[in-house]
Protein backbone atom coordinates (compact mmCIF):
# COMPACT_ATOMS: atom_id res chain seq x y z
CA UNK A 1 0.00 0.00 0.00
CA UNK A 2 1.17 3.33 -0.90
CA UNK A 3 2.21 5.63 2.47
CA UNK A 4 2.82 9.37 2.40
CA UNK A 5 5.01 10.58 5.58
CA UNK A 6 5.92 13.95 6.40
CA UNK A 7 7.42 14.36 9.41
CA UNK A 8 7.51 18.27 10.13
CA UNK A 9 4.18 18.52 11.84
CA UNK A 10 4.95 22.76 12.22
CA UNK A 11 7.24 24.73 10.63
CA UNK A 12 7.83 28.35 10.87
CA UNK A 13 9.52 31.04 8.64
CA UNK A 14 10.02 34.77 8.50
CA UNK A 15 8.91 36.97 5.53
CA UNK A 16 11.00 36.79 2.59
CA UNK A 17 12.46 34.03 3.85
CA UNK A 18 12.78 30.71 1.91
CA UNK A 19 11.57 27.39 3.55
CA UNK A 20 11.61 23.58 2.61
CA UNK A 21 8.94 21.16 3.38
CA UNK A 22 9.81 17.40 3.28
CA UNK A 23 7.66 14.44 2.06
CA UNK A 24 8.49 10.57 1.66
CA UNK A 25 6.48 8.31 0.09
CA UNK A 26 6.51 4.82 -0.43
CA UNK A 27 5.27 2.48 -3.27
CA UNK A 28 6.17 0.00 -6.13
CA UNK A 29 4.86 1.83 -8.96
CA UNK A 30 6.85 3.33 -11.12
CA UNK A 31 4.57 5.81 -13.43
CA UNK A 32 2.34 8.07 -10.87
CA UNK A 33 1.92 11.53 -9.81
CA UNK A 34 2.92 13.42 -7.00
CA UNK A 35 1.35 16.73 -5.14
CA UNK A 36 1.68 19.67 -2.84
CA UNK A 37 -1.93 21.07 -1.80
CA UNK A 38 -2.19 24.09 0.43
CA UNK A 39 -4.85 24.56 3.22
CA UNK A 40 -5.60 28.11 4.39
CA UNK A 41 -7.69 28.60 7.24
CA UNK A 42 -10.74 28.87 5.38
CA UNK A 43 -9.91 24.75 4.71
CA UNK A 44 -9.75 25.24 0.64
CA UNK A 45 -7.78 22.68 -0.76
CA UNK A 46 -5.65 24.67 -3.32
CA UNK A 47 -3.17 22.76 -5.90
CA UNK A 48 0.17 24.24 -5.51
CA UNK A 49 2.48 22.19 -7.60
CA UNK A 50 2.49 18.89 -9.53
CA UNK A 51 4.72 15.85 -10.73
CA UNK A 52 4.96 13.48 -13.04
CA UNK A 53 7.92 10.66 -11.99
CA UNK A 54 8.93 10.36 -15.41
CA UNK A 55 9.99 13.75 -15.20
CA UNK A 56 13.42 13.76 -14.30
CA UNK A 57 13.18 17.62 -14.43
CA UNK A 58 11.52 19.24 -11.17
CA UNK A 59 8.08 21.32 -11.14
CA UNK A 60 8.73 25.11 -10.75
CA UNK A 61 5.32 27.04 -10.13
CA UNK A 62 6.38 30.92 -9.69
CA UNK A 63 7.72 31.14 -5.83
CA UNK A 64 6.92 26.97 -5.52
CA UNK A 65 9.46 24.28 -6.22
CA UNK A 66 10.02 20.99 -5.54
CA UNK A 67 13.23 18.82 -5.30
CA UNK A 68 11.79 15.54 -6.71
CA UNK A 69 14.47 12.56 -5.92
CA UNK A 70 12.89 9.22 -7.41
CA UNK A 71 15.42 6.48 -6.33
CA UNK A 72 14.83 8.18 -2.35
CA UNK A 73 11.17 8.05 -2.77
CA UNK A 74 11.46 11.96 -1.32
CA UNK A 75 9.80 14.77 -2.59
CA UNK A 76 10.16 18.13 -1.11
CA UNK A 77 8.34 21.73 -1.45
CA UNK A 78 10.22 24.68 -1.65
CA UNK A 79 8.93 28.29 -1.15
CA UNK A 80 11.16 31.38 -1.55
CA UNK A 81 10.10 34.84 -0.93
CA UNK A 82 7.17 33.59 1.51
CA UNK A 83 4.53 35.56 2.28
CA UNK A 84 2.01 35.90 4.94
CA UNK A 85 -0.38 34.41 2.32
CA UNK A 86 1.80 31.69 2.97
CA UNK A 87 0.24 30.74 5.94
CA UNK A 88 -1.83 27.48 5.66
CA UNK A 89 -1.22 23.59 5.95
CA UNK A 90 0.67 22.08 3.23
CA UNK A 91 -0.27 18.10 2.09
CA UNK A 92 1.98 16.03 -0.09
CA UNK A 93 0.12 13.92 -2.01
CA UNK A 94 0.78 10.68 -4.31
CA UNK A 95 -1.65 9.67 -6.99
CA UNK A 96 -2.30 5.70 -7.24
CA UNK A 97 -2.29 4.58 -10.89
CA UNK A 98 -6.66 3.90 -9.84
CA UNK A 99 -7.06 7.82 -9.28
CA UNK A 100 -6.92 7.45 -5.64
CA UNK A 101 -5.23 11.12 -3.68
CA UNK A 102 -3.11 9.83 -0.74
CA UNK A 103 -2.04 12.25 1.76
CA UNK A 104 0.56 12.81 3.99
CA UNK A 105 -0.77 14.10 7.63
CA UNK A 106 0.20 18.15 6.47
CA UNK A 107 2.38 20.30 8.03
CA UNK A 108 1.71 23.59 9.23
CA UNK A 109 3.15 26.50 8.15
CA UNK A 110 3.43 29.59 10.12
CA UNK A 111 4.94 33.01 8.00
CA UNK A 112 5.97 35.70 10.23
CA UNK A 113 6.09 39.26 9.89
CA UNK B 1 -15.07 27.71 -16.04
CA UNK B 2 -16.58 27.38 -12.87
CA UNK B 3 -14.90 25.63 -9.68
CA UNK B 4 -15.85 23.25 -7.34
CA UNK B 5 -19.26 23.61 -5.34
CA UNK B 6 -19.84 21.82 -2.14
CA UNK B 7 -23.39 22.56 -0.51
CA UNK B 8 -24.36 23.24 2.69
CA UNK B 9 -21.16 25.31 3.91
CA UNK B 10 -21.71 23.16 8.09
CA UNK B 11 -24.29 20.69 8.64
CA UNK B 12 -25.35 19.61 12.72
CA UNK B 13 -27.03 16.41 13.21
CA UNK B 14 -27.33 14.38 15.96
CA UNK B 15 -26.24 10.56 16.50
CA UNK B 16 -28.72 8.35 14.16
CA UNK B 17 -29.64 10.49 11.27
CA UNK B 18 -28.75 10.66 7.98
CA UNK B 19 -27.09 13.07 6.03
CA UNK B 20 -26.81 14.10 1.80
CA UNK B 21 -24.14 16.32 0.96
CA UNK B 22 -23.51 17.80 -2.73
CA UNK B 23 -20.81 18.43 -5.05
CA UNK B 24 -20.91 20.00 -8.52
CA UNK B 25 -18.00 19.47 -10.05
CA UNK B 26 -16.04 21.61 -12.27
CA UNK B 27 -16.83 22.79 -15.97
CA UNK B 28 -15.86 19.59 -18.14
CA UNK B 29 -15.14 17.33 -15.60
CA UNK B 30 -16.09 13.70 -15.26
CA UNK B 31 -15.23 12.27 -12.37
CA UNK B 32 -15.95 13.02 -8.75
CA UNK B 33 -13.88 11.46 -5.30
CA UNK B 34 -15.11 12.16 -1.93
CA UNK B 35 -12.75 12.66 1.03
CA UNK B 36 -12.88 12.40 4.62
CA UNK B 37 -11.19 15.16 6.85
CA UNK B 38 -10.77 14.73 10.44
CA UNK B 39 -9.70 17.36 12.20
CA UNK B 40 -5.66 18.13 12.05
CA UNK B 41 -5.83 15.15 9.45
CA UNK B 42 -5.12 14.88 6.09
CA UNK B 43 -8.03 13.93 4.20
CA UNK B 44 -8.92 10.01 4.23
CA UNK B 45 -10.48 8.22 0.10
CA UNK B 46 -13.86 7.68 0.63
CA UNK B 47 -15.14 6.55 -2.96
CA UNK B 48 -14.99 8.17 -6.23
CA UNK B 49 -17.23 8.03 -9.39
CA UNK B 50 -16.95 7.99 -13.33
CA UNK B 51 -19.39 8.39 -15.49
CA UNK B 52 -22.06 7.26 -12.69
CA UNK B 53 -20.65 4.24 -11.48
CA UNK B 54 -18.64 3.95 -8.79
CA UNK B 55 -14.60 3.57 -9.34
CA UNK B 56 -13.67 2.46 -6.27
CA UNK B 57 -14.22 2.74 -2.62
CA UNK B 58 -12.04 3.38 0.59
CA UNK B 59 -12.09 2.00 3.93
CA UNK B 60 -15.62 3.34 5.02
CA UNK B 61 -18.46 1.07 6.03
CA UNK B 62 -21.59 0.71 3.37
CA UNK B 63 -23.47 3.55 5.23
CA UNK B 64 -21.28 6.32 3.33
CA UNK B 65 -23.03 6.11 -0.17
CA UNK B 66 -22.96 8.14 -3.27
CA UNK B 67 -24.50 8.95 -6.88
CA UNK B 68 -23.05 10.74 -9.80
CA UNK B 69 -25.41 12.40 -11.95
CA UNK B 70 -25.73 13.08 -15.70
CA UNK B 71 -24.43 16.25 -15.32
CA UNK B 72 -21.78 14.97 -13.16
CA UNK B 73 -22.37 15.94 -10.19
CA UNK B 74 -22.62 13.73 -7.12
CA UNK B 75 -23.87 13.16 -3.41
CA UNK B 76 -22.61 11.79 -0.70
CA UNK B 77 -24.98 10.21 1.69
CA UNK B 78 -24.21 9.12 5.55
CA UNK B 79 -27.16 6.96 7.13
CA UNK B 80 -26.91 6.49 11.02
CA UNK B 81 -24.64 8.79 12.15
CA UNK B 82 -21.83 8.28 14.23
CA UNK B 83 -20.03 11.00 16.49
CA UNK B 84 -16.83 10.04 14.40
CA UNK B 85 -18.56 11.11 11.55
CA UNK B 86 -17.89 14.84 12.56
CA UNK B 87 -15.39 16.11 10.13
CA UNK B 88 -14.60 18.34 7.24
CA UNK B 89 -15.96 16.35 3.76
CA UNK B 90 -14.17 16.88 0.76
CA UNK B 91 -15.19 16.82 -2.92
CA UNK B 92 -12.43 16.63 -5.50
CA UNK B 93 -13.81 16.59 -9.51
CA UNK B 94 -11.01 15.51 -12.38
CA UNK B 95 -11.03 14.99 -16.00
CA UNK B 96 -10.37 11.07 -16.37
CA UNK B 97 -9.47 10.42 -19.66
CA UNK B 98 -10.48 6.64 -20.62
CA UNK B 99 -7.43 4.18 -20.47
CA UNK B 100 -5.36 6.90 -18.57
CA UNK B 101 -3.81 4.92 -15.90
CA UNK B 102 -4.16 8.34 -12.76
CA UNK B 103 -3.30 11.24 -14.57
CA UNK B 104 -6.13 13.30 -13.58
CA UNK B 105 -5.49 16.69 -10.99
CA UNK B 106 -7.86 16.54 -8.82
CA UNK B 107 -9.12 19.79 -7.76
CA UNK B 108 -10.71 20.55 -4.21
CA UNK B 109 -14.09 22.61 -3.76
CA UNK B 110 -14.77 24.23 -0.64
CA UNK B 111 -15.81 21.52 1.97
CA UNK B 112 -18.79 21.04 4.28
CA UNK B 113 -18.19 20.91 7.79
CA UNK B 114 -20.51 18.00 9.14
CA UNK B 115 -20.57 18.09 13.43
CA UNK B 116 -22.42 15.00 14.80
CA UNK B 117 -24.22 15.64 18.65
Amino acid sequence: AQTVTQSQPEMSVQEAETVTLSCTYDTSENNYYLFWYKQPPSRQMILVIRQEAYKQQNATENRFSVNFQKAAKSFSLKISDSQLGDTAMYFCAFLRVDSKLVFGAGTILRVKS
Amino acid sequence: ETGVTQSPTHLIKTRGQQVTLRCSSQSGHNTVSWYQQALGQGPQFIFQYYREEENGRGNFPPRFSGLQFPNYSSELNVNALELDDSALYLCASSLDLAGGPGTDTQYFGPGTRLTVL
